[in-house]
């Protein structure tokens, strides 16, 4: 089985704070992405990566930056954590092929006060 | 920009009953791929359930199958059955047939089992 691990289920930062969530993946998958999810928005994407070293942007990338310097690894970054920003991360990765699901972490729930 | 819309934020089923979940999505391409993934309360997303666009057959899987109806661009999500682990989070996604392609999410129905 495909397993995506979080680094931290549960994460409390102070405002204004540099905060890295790390992602890893153990399946050699070419694809990682970073969401966000909110009640009642659902899932909204903030970064993914086809490949080492390459990112793009999602729908909501203000206020986050993303690091893949090895296929396994994702990171999202908060340069300067706000309130706004609470909430819960979900990695996930998958293979290139257009039908494969996505392979989710357990989530990090992420309380800036 | 393709959009997903989940109209339910909450439903709720006797046990053994049937519940039906809706989904719409907004899209100008043909080629897509439609999921449906389900959240317990672990947090952990599952696959329940895909359907390729260019096939006419519904997708099934056990006590799941869905309802595509490619024209009015409607994929909702039957459960047969359900049963009280079937509580969850139920969201809908989208995805082209590009490879990689990410994917879109709907705002999610959360589905109560009632004993």
């Amino acid at each position: 089985d495909v397993k995506v691990t979080q680094s931290s289920r549960y994460l409390v930062k102070r405002t204004g704070e540099k905060v890295f969530l790390e992602c890893v993946q153990d399946m050699d998958h070419e694809n990682m992405f970073w969401y966000r999810q909110d009640p009642g928005l659902g899932l909204r994407l903030i970064y993914f990566s086809y490949d080492v070293k390459m990112k793009e942007k999602g729908d909501i990338p203000e206020g986050y930056s993303v690091s893949r310097e090895k296929k396994e690894r994702f990171s999202l970054i908060l340069e300067s954590a706000s309130t706004n920003q609470t909430s819960m991360y979900l990695c996930a990765s998958r293979l290139t092929e257009s039908n494969s699901p996505l392979h989710f972490g357990n989530g990090t729930r992420l309380t800036v006060t | 920009a393709q959009t997903v819309t989940q109209s339910q934020p909450e439903m709720s089923v006797q046990e053994a009953e049937t519940v039906t979940l809706s989904c719409t999505y907004d899209t100008s391409e043909s080629d897509y791929y439609l999921f449906w993934y389900k959240q317990p309360p672990s947090r952990q997303m599952i696959l329940v359930i895909r359907q390729e666009a260019y096939k006419q057959q519904n997708a099934t899987e056990n006590r799941f199958s869905v309802n595509f109806q490619k024209a009015a661009k409607s994929f909702s999500l039957k459960i047969s059955d359900s049963q009280l682990g079937d509580a969850a989070m139920y969201f809908c996604a989208y995805g082209l047939e590009t490879s990689g392609s990410r994917l879109t999410f709907g705002e999610g129905t959360q589905l109560t089992v009632n004993p």
